[in-house]
Formats: C-alpha cells, sequence, structure tokens
C-alpha cells in the first residue's frame, strides 16, 4: 500500500541546534516533494519545493534533501530557534502529469530555550 | 498580496445538519483546494478546481459533500446531512496554476464540531 511517513513523535531540541525532520515513502514515486510549516490553529505554509532529479536544496537556514534511491527526505533548519517550533508537513507530487499534492501527517517540533 | 480568505473560522452543529463554509482564494490564482483535516493528521484533499471546472474529486463524499466554483474565484463547500465523522477542519488552498510543482497557499481553516 501507499504510505507517507513523518517521525510520528514529537522532536524536542535545544534551541542553536539543527533539528532534522525525515519523510519517508512507499510505493510512490513523486515527482515533486514540498514541505509545509503548520502553527497551531493555522493553515500550512509553503517553505520548499525540490524535484525528482535534484538532490539538495537550501533557503537561508533551510535545507531539505531528496532521495529517489532510498525514498526519503530530510528538512534540516540549521541553528534553530524557539520560533521554528511548529508542526511541519511533507507533501509528496503525484498523479499523472504529477498533478497533486498528498500530505504527510507531520512532525511536531520543539527548540527549548 | 491578500492571503486566502475563509469564513467562517469556527461552526459548531448537531448531526444530521447541514454546513457551508465559504473560500475567496488569493486573486488570479486558477486553481482551488478543498481540504480536509483531522486532527493529528495531514491536510487530505477532498476537491481541487481549475477555474471553475472540477479538475479531482475522487475523495469527495458526494453523498453528502458538494462544493462549486462559480465565476472562477470564490467557491463554497456544503456538508448535508453532517456526520460525527466530519468533525475536522476544513482548508481552502490555492495555486497559480495547477501541479505538484506549484507552492500552494492555505487559508486559516473553518474548525467544524459535529455534536
Amino acid at each position: 500500500s501507499q504510505k507517507i511517513e513523518q517521525n510520528s513523535e514529537a522532536l524536542n531540541i535545544q534551541e542553536g541546534k539543527t533539528a532534522t525532520l525525515t519523510c519517508n515513502y512507499t510505493n510512490y514515486s513523486p515527482a515533486y516533494l514540498q514541505w509545509y510549516r503548520q502553527d497551531p490553529g493555522r493553515g500550512p505554509v509553503f517553505l520548499l519545493l525540490i524535484r525528482e532529479n535534484e538532490k539538495e536544496k537550501r533557503k537561508e537556514r533551510l535545507k531539505v534533501t531528496f532521495d529517489t534511491t532510498l525514498k526519503q527526505s530530510l528538512f534540516h533548519i540549521t541553528a534553530s530557534q524557539p520560533a521554528d517550533s511548529a508542526t511541519y508537513l511533507c507533501a509528496l507530487g503525484v498523479g499523472s502529469s504529477a498533478s497533486k499534492i498528498i500530505f504527510g501527517s507531520g512532525t511536531r517540533l520543539s527548540i527549548r530555550p | 498580496e491578500a492571503g486566502v480568505a475563509q469564513s467562517p473560522r469556527y461552526k459548531i452543529i448537531e448531526k444530521r445538519q447541514s454546513v457551508a463554509f465559504w473560500c475567496n482564494p488569493i486573486s488570479g490564482h486558477a486553481t482551488l483546494y478543498w481540504y480536509q483535516q483531522i486532527l493529528g493528521q495531514g491536510p487530505k484533499l477532498l476537491i481541487q478546481f481549475q477555474n471553475n471546472g472540477v479538475v479531482d474529486d475522487s475523495q469527495l463524499p458526494k453523498d453528502r459533500f458538494s462544493a462549486e466554483r462559480l465565476k472562477g474565484v470564490d467557491s463554497t463547500l456544503k456538508i448535508q446531512p453532517a456526520k460525527l465523522e466530519d468533525s475536522a477542519v476544513y482548508l481552502c488552498a490555492s495555486s497559480l496554476d495547477a501541479g505538484a510543482h506549484q507552492p500552494q497557499h492555505f487559508g486559516d481553516g473553518t474548525r467544524l464540531s459535529i455534536l
């Protein structure tokens, strides 16, 4: 069956350290992978998109990797801050012509001062 | 740029009643999505519009849910009659065009509670 798995347990990180979140998928062949941030009571906010032929993408303190052999994406936040505390969702671009995205269930990240 | 607007923010109804949600996407965005997000889960696509036509409604429970996007701008999602299992946040999103290469812009959703 098709699955998208993100860390089910919340991740607690000390401020200043690098947070690494994992997105694993089974029986999908995504052409794109997106990462979103969601705060309590708010809608998801787009962060980064990476294509299947890209290994890595960076934006300020954020870095995403995409390994189509391992069927995994890693999302890194360097020099983490308490303001980075949120739920992070990965989303796979699937379907004919990569027409839609399917979301994982998200990982809750907490950065302690 | 104004974001995606949704109303109401909260709605409480009893089972078997009907409810409607409204969404105004970002100006110029051709593609509009309605998602259902149950607590602790990621958003699940219910229906996708391209302008005023339906592109994907494969996961929309059509016996009780309906949606329309008149004139290719605003959209409404209706549930009639509601069941307990419909308790969730209903999110509207829009993108410049269709495709998984397009970032989606979300509203803050309507939190629906069914008693």
